[in-house]
């Protein structure tokens, strides 16, 4: 079945430091790609998509580019604040027309909790 | 900012007691799910609704019944739980069917503890 698989955390970074959290995944569709991101005691808030090979999410300065030939989907930003501090869950969204009754249920990661310290 | 609301957002709870948790969204969407999430595992999808129709069920304990009574509330009635429920629960919503708006927006969840 389809999955995600995400770095393992904690990550610790200083302010200013680049930043990247690698995501792989096996899907037999053709999946929509996510990053959320979770500050503490919230809910999940949608960060960035991609939906076609070689698409690239933006937001806030993050990025990831949805890679076919590497299954990957890394998030990437420049130069991190503590504001940035928070858990980070990659998921996919298979389109198959199998899975068409489920709402595009979401596969989700571990999550990866990063800290960014000043 | 969040177009889907939870209620309550904190919740301490006996193993005997009987309560809900509801969810709404004002988004327009037509897919309603709910989550857990526990400490140190992936989120756990629970149910699906679409159109108000359950079309998914994880193999979830009969100690969590949802209902869906219009495509904007989202219900998750809870009774006789256990310790290990202690979670916070997720509530997201989506439109399903369109082609790139697959997108699912999450409320803050409810922080669930059964003692």
């Amino acid at each position: 079945g389809d999955s995600v698989t995400q770095m393992e955390g904690p990550v610790t970074l200083s302010e200013e430091a680049f930043l990247t959290i690698n995501c792989t995944y096996t899907a037999t569709g053709y999946p929509s790609l996510f990053w959320y991101v979770q500050y503490p005691g919230e809910g999940l808030q949608l960060l960035l998509k991609a939906t076609k090979a070689d698409d690239k999410g933006s937001n806030k300065g993050f990025e990831a580019t949805y890679r076919k030939e590497t299954t990957s989907f890394h998030l990437e930003k420049g130069s991190v604040q503590v504001s940035d501090s928070a858990v980070y869950f990659c998921a996919l969204s298979d389109q198959s027309p199998s899975n068409s009754n489920s709402g595009y249920a979401l596969n989700f990661g571990k999550g990866t909790s990063l800290l960014v310290t000043p | 900012e969040t177009g889907v609301t939870q209620t309550p957002r904190h919740l301490v709870m006996g193993m005997t007691n009987k309560k809900s948790l509801k969810c709404e969204q004002h988004l327009g969407h037509n897919a309603m799910y709910w989550y857990k999430q526990s400490a140190k595992k992936p989120l756990e999808l629970m149910f699906v609704y679409n159109f108000k129709e359950q079309t998914e069920n994880n193999s979830v304990p009969s100690r969590f019944s949802p209902e869906c009574p219009n495509s904007s509330h989202l219900f998750l009635h809870l009774h006789t739980l256990q310790p290990e429920d202690s979670a916070l629960y997720l509530c997201a919503s989506s439109r399903q069917g369109l082609a790139g708006t697959d997108t699912q927006y999450f409320g803050p969840g409810t922080r669930l503890t059964v003692l």
